[in-house]
């Protein structure tokens, strides 16, 4: 099983940027695609962005595409989203998980976009 | 994109009885090597999602007996033989065959 800590969640204003991480940890990370999902406040589960173990094979939801970049360093168990352009449309929990089974999840971590 | 229509989408279960949650699928979702990538998930109150059943029918490791998935084509179940406490939650359904995958708008589970 796949333990998944994710950060770099906050506020930020309309039109700004962040960056989140995830770490992992208990099995090998380059074996497993990983994917973005995110939870609206009081909201359903929406698939956001995946990538491949070594790094190809990357996708993304039409919502996001063009604005959040999905990359991952297997050298150091990590994957990453950045988000750019961002509005309020993207206030949610993202959360890691393995790749689109989605076996194994996150704490998640809380990004709000507000003026 | 495949829309997973779930139904109901809040149940009121008395503790001890059967609860039953239906996803309908607006494509069939049997993959191209035979497997048909439908899966289900428990959000509890506060908690983050966790997957339950995959594969429609698969029982996750640690997940109770009482959880059983079925189904096939677009039709599928998730059902529950004695609701308990530790039951109450969103149920989500998921398909993982057509991309990109997508999800049901969740089924309240709560304690009548």
């Amino acid at each position: 099983e796949m333990q998944l800590l994710e950060s770099g969640g906050g506020v930020v204003q309309p039109g700004g940027s962040l960056r989140l991480s995830c770490a992992a940890s208990g099995v090998t990370f380059s074996s497993y695609a990983m994917s973005w999902v995110r939870q609206a406040p009081g909201k359903g589960l929406e698939w956001v962005s995946g990538i491949g173990g070594s790094g190809g094979n990357i996708k993304y939801a039409d919502s996001v595409k063009g604005r959040f970049t999905i990359s991952r360093d297997n050298s150091k168990n990590t994957l990453h989203l950045q988000m750019n352009s961002l509005g309020v449309e993207d206030t949610a929990i993202y959360y890691c998980v393995t790749g689109i089974t989605m076996k194994d999840w996150g704490q998640g971590t809380l990004v709000t976009v507000s003026s | 994109d495949v829309v997973m229509t779930q139904s109901p989408l809040s149940l009121p279960v008395t503790l001890g009885q059967p609860a039953s949650i239906s996803c309908k699928s607006s494509q069939g979702l049997v993959y191209s090597d035979g497997s048909t990538y439908l899966n289900w998930f428990q959000q509890r109150p506060g908690q983050s999602p966790r997957r339950l059943i995959y594969k429609v029918s698969n029982r996750d490791s640690g997940v109770p007996d009482r959880f059983s998935g079925s189904g096939s084509g677009t039709d599928f179940t998730l059902e529950i033989s004695r609701v308990e406490a530790e039951d109450v939650g969103i149920y989500y359904c998921m398909q993982a065959t057509h991309w990109p995958p997508t999800f049901g708008q969740g089924t309240k589970v709560e304690i009548k």
